[in-house]
């Protein structure tokens, strides 16, 4: 089974600071990786996502992720951030294995941006 | 343009109850899930479908029910409310099948949040 691990649920960084949130899988096959963005009292929006082409992935929002196999990790980075970008992110896998687009999700990961 | 539409955005029942979230997408879509967010839980899946008349279990299905008659809609039924089913629950929408072009990219609705008393 697939499996989506973020460290830290709440995440604290300065306006202009480097913002990295980490995510963490686990799968048997070469995966699909997403991450998705939700503001306050809205729906998921793609943020990004990983498929098997490049492994530096730039999404949405000046975000990017890195897919790195040896360390089945995605990380999610900007190089600064802003008062915009506090929301709740979601790291996720798609299994592949079932055919269709059954996504697995991280517990989420709280941005908080200080002034 | 609009995507994965959700009703009722809010709702609140009493216990034992019964309601249907309801759902619908214009994407031609053949894919479409129920997931419910809750607090430190990420979003697990309820339930989902691949077509037309083929739903299947998520990993959170106990209490809920789905049908789907058509392509463009996928309900999501609480025959009894728990406490328990207080959640924000989101619809979500796919292409379906790992065919060429498709990564399994998931479209969501606005949610509809739930409380039950």
């Amino acid at each position: 089974a697939q499996s989506v691990t973020q460290l830290g649920s709440h995440v604290s960084v300065s306006e202009g600071a480097l913002v990295l949130l980490r995510c963490n899988y686990s799968s048997s096959v070469p995966p699909y990786l997403f991450w998705y963005v939700q503001y306050p009292n809205q729906g998921l929006q793609l943020l990004l996502k990983y498929t098997s082409a490049a492994t530096l992935v730039k999404g949405i929002n000046g975000f990017e992720a890195e897919f790195k196999k040896s360390e089945t990790s995605f990380h999610l980075t900007k190089p600064s951030a802003h008062m915009s970008d506090a929301a709740e992110y979601f790291c996720a896998v798609s299994d592949l294995n079932s055919g269709y687009s059954t996504l697995t999700f991280g517990k989420g990961t709280m941005l908080l941006v200080s002034p | 343009n609009a995507g994965v539409t959700q009703t009722p955005k809010f709702q609140v029942l009493k216990t034992g109850q019964s309601m249907t979230l309801q759902c619908a997408q214009d994407m031609n879509h053949e894919y479409m899930s129920w997931y419910r967010q809750d607090p430190g839980m990420g979003l697990r899946l309820i339930h989902y479908s691949v077509g037309a008349g083929i739903t299947d279990q998520g990993e959170v299905p106990n209490g809920y029910n789905v049908s789907r008659s058509t392509t463009e809609d996928f309900p999501l039924r609480l025959l009894s409310a728990a406490p328990s089913q207080t959640s924000v629950y989101f619809c979500a929408s796919s292409y379906g099948g790992h065919r060429l072009g498709n990564t399994g990219e998931l479209f969501f609705g606005e949610g509809s949040r739930l409380t039950v008393l």
